[in-house]
C-alpha cells in the first residue's frame, strides 16, 4: 500500500528567507505524480505544484520548486523569498491511476508559519 | 475559474440524525471526491466518483455513504450520526482520465459537529 509521511508537523521562517518542507512516499508503482497543496487559514485548499513521476526535471512555479528524488522516494519543496502569505499548511499527495479508478493518498500536513 | 461549493461551512447536529453534505462543482468534472480532514491525520478519502451514479469506497467509507444522481453534484451522507464523525469534510473534483491534470478543486470545507 501506498504511504505518504510529512515529518514536520509545523515549521517557521522568516520573511523573505528560504524554507524546505519534506515528503517521502513508499509505492512499488513506476508511474504516478505527487503534488502539493497549500492550505490558508479558513480558506480552500489549493494546489501549488505537481510532478509528474516520469519527468525527470523538478517542477518549478515562480518561487515554489521542488527536489524529486524518484529512487529515494522523496519530494520536498522549497519556497523562495518566504511572504506572510505562504503562511498555510502544506499537504504533500501521491496519486496513482489505474484502469479508470484512481489512489490519492495525502500526507498529514506540515503547519508553516512566515514570521514579519 | 473552477468553483467548488458546499452547501454549509458549519454545521452541528445530534447523535442518530441523517445528515447531508452537498457538493457542486461548475467545471464539467468527471471525478468528485468527499475527504475527512482531522488534525494529524491529514485527509481521508471517503468515497469518490468516476461518473454519476459510478462511486467507489476510499479508506474509511463506513458509516457513510454517497450519491452522484447529476455530474455537478455529489452528496455525502451520514446514515445516522455519530460523535466520532465530527470533522471537517472537504469536497473535491478533478477532471477524469485522459483530460486536464488530475489537479483536485477543493470547496470551502464543512466543519461538522456531532453532539
Amino acid at each position: 500500500a501506498q504511504t505518504v509521511t510529512q515529518s514536520q508537523p509545523e515549521m517557521s521562517v522568516q520573511e523573505a528567507e528560504t524554507v524546505t518542507l519534506s515528503c517521502t512516499y513508499d509505492t512499488s508503482e513506476s508511474n504516478y505524480y505527487l503534488f502539493w497543496y497549500k492550505q490558508p487559514p479558513s480558506r480552500q485548499m489549493i494546489l501549488v505544484i505537481r510532478q509528474e513521476a516520469y519527468k525527470q526535471q523538478n517542477a518549478t512555479e515562480n518561487r515554489f520548486s521542488v527536489n524529486f528524488q524518484k529512487a529515494a522516494k522523496s519530494f520536498s519543496l522549497k519556497i523562495s523569498d518566504s511572504q506572510l502569505g505562504d503562511t498555510a499548511m502544506y499537504f504533500c499527495a501521491f496519486m496513482k491511476r489505474s484502469s479508470g479508478t484512481y489512489k490519492y493518498i495525502f500526507g498529514t500536513g506540515t503547519r508553516l508559519k512566515v514570521l514579519a | 475559474d473552477v468553483k467548488v461549493t458546499q452547501s454549509s461551512r458549519y454545521l452541528v447536529k445530534r447523535t442518530g440524525e441523517k445528515v447531508f453534505l452537498e457538493c457542486v462543482q461548475d467545471m464539467d468534472h468527471e471525478n468528485m471526491f468527499w475527504y475527512r480532514q482531522d488534525p494529524g491525520l491529514g485527509l481521508r478519502l471517503i468515497y469518490f466518483s468516476y461518473d454519476v451514479k459510478m462511486k467507489e469506497k476510499g479508506d474509511i467509507p463506513e458509516g457513510y455513504s454517497v450519491s452522484r444522481e447529476k455530474k455537478e453534484r455529489f452528496s455525502l451522507i451520514l446514515e445516522s450520526a455519530s460523535t466520532n464523525q465530527t470533522s471537517m469534510y472537504l469536497c473535491a473534483s478533478s477532471f477524469g482520465q485522459g483530460r486536464g491534470t488530475d489537479t483536485q478543486y477543493f470547496g470551502p470545507g464543512t466543519r461538522l459537529t456531532v453532539l
